[in-house]
């Protein structure tokens, strides 16, 4: 089982700020990596794919970055619509597609 | 509309079953996997299994085989999932997602709304 690690467990960040958000997989899962957002009450939804690109209808202040077993999620100046928890998830070929543990990006 | 609409909440108690159904609409049904997704109260996202929407085949993690049964009905656009042997462990939201049956493996694009099912005595 690949197991997915995110850091830091929690991230506070003022509104305008830039957060930053890492993704470790305990092997390469090359590209296959997806980053997801969920605030409360919602279902999880879809940020990035293919390690970099973003979903359809994603502003352009998330981008994300890396492949092999380091990721890398970039909020380049949040807004107050952005604090949630974020996660990573792989979907490589080998099952389970694990999920990291998430990132709760707070206000400060 | 493109959605994935999930039945409502469920009360179970310990040792019992329940099924949760995911119907989908505004898309065509075939051509894609529905993934399985709980998350227990306060926790993150687990990952449960998949079924193809093709093929009728299924994968689940391992901790949740033999008590995971994923099933689907191509005439009503419509996949489900029943757990067994319930335990108050298994009281969370469940998400039914979907991702695309692509050469290669995708990522889960589209979400149901969740369905909340406890378990208790």
């Amino acid at each position: 089982e690949i197991v997915m690690t995110q850091s830091p467990a929690t991230l506070s960040v003022s509104p305008g700020e830039r957060a930053t958000l890492s993704c470790r997989a305990s092997q390469s899962v090359s590209s296959n990596l997806a980053w997801y957002q969920q605030k409360p009450g919602q279902a999880p939804r879809l940020l990035i794919h293919g390690a970099s690109t973003r979903a359809t209808g994603i502003p352009a202040r998330f981008s994300g970055s890396g492949s092999g077993t380091e990721f890398t999620l970039t909020i380049s100046s949040l807004q107050s619509e952005d604090f949630a928890v974020f996660y990573c998830q792989h979907y490589s070929s080998w099952p389970p597609r694990t999920f990291g543990q998430g990132t709760k990006v707070e206000m400060k | 509309q493109v959605q994935l609409v999930q039945s409502g909440a469920e009360v179970k108690k310990p040792g019992a079953s329940v099924r949760v159904s995911c119907k989908a609409s505004g898309y065509t049904f075939t051509g894609y996997y529905i993934h399985w997704v709980r998350q227990a109260p306060g926790q993150g996202l687990e990952w449960m299994g998949w079924i193809s929407l093709n093929s009728g085949g299924t994968t689940s993690a391992q901790k949740f085989q033999g008590k995971v049964t994923l099933t689907w009905d191509r005439s009503i656009s419509t996949a489900y999932m029943d757990l067994s042997r319930l335990g108050s462990d298994d009281t969370a939201v469940y998400f039914c997602a979907r991702e695309k049956a692509l050469a290669g493996n995708g990522p889960l694009d589209l979400w149901g709304q969740g369905t909340m099912v406890t378990v208790s005595s």
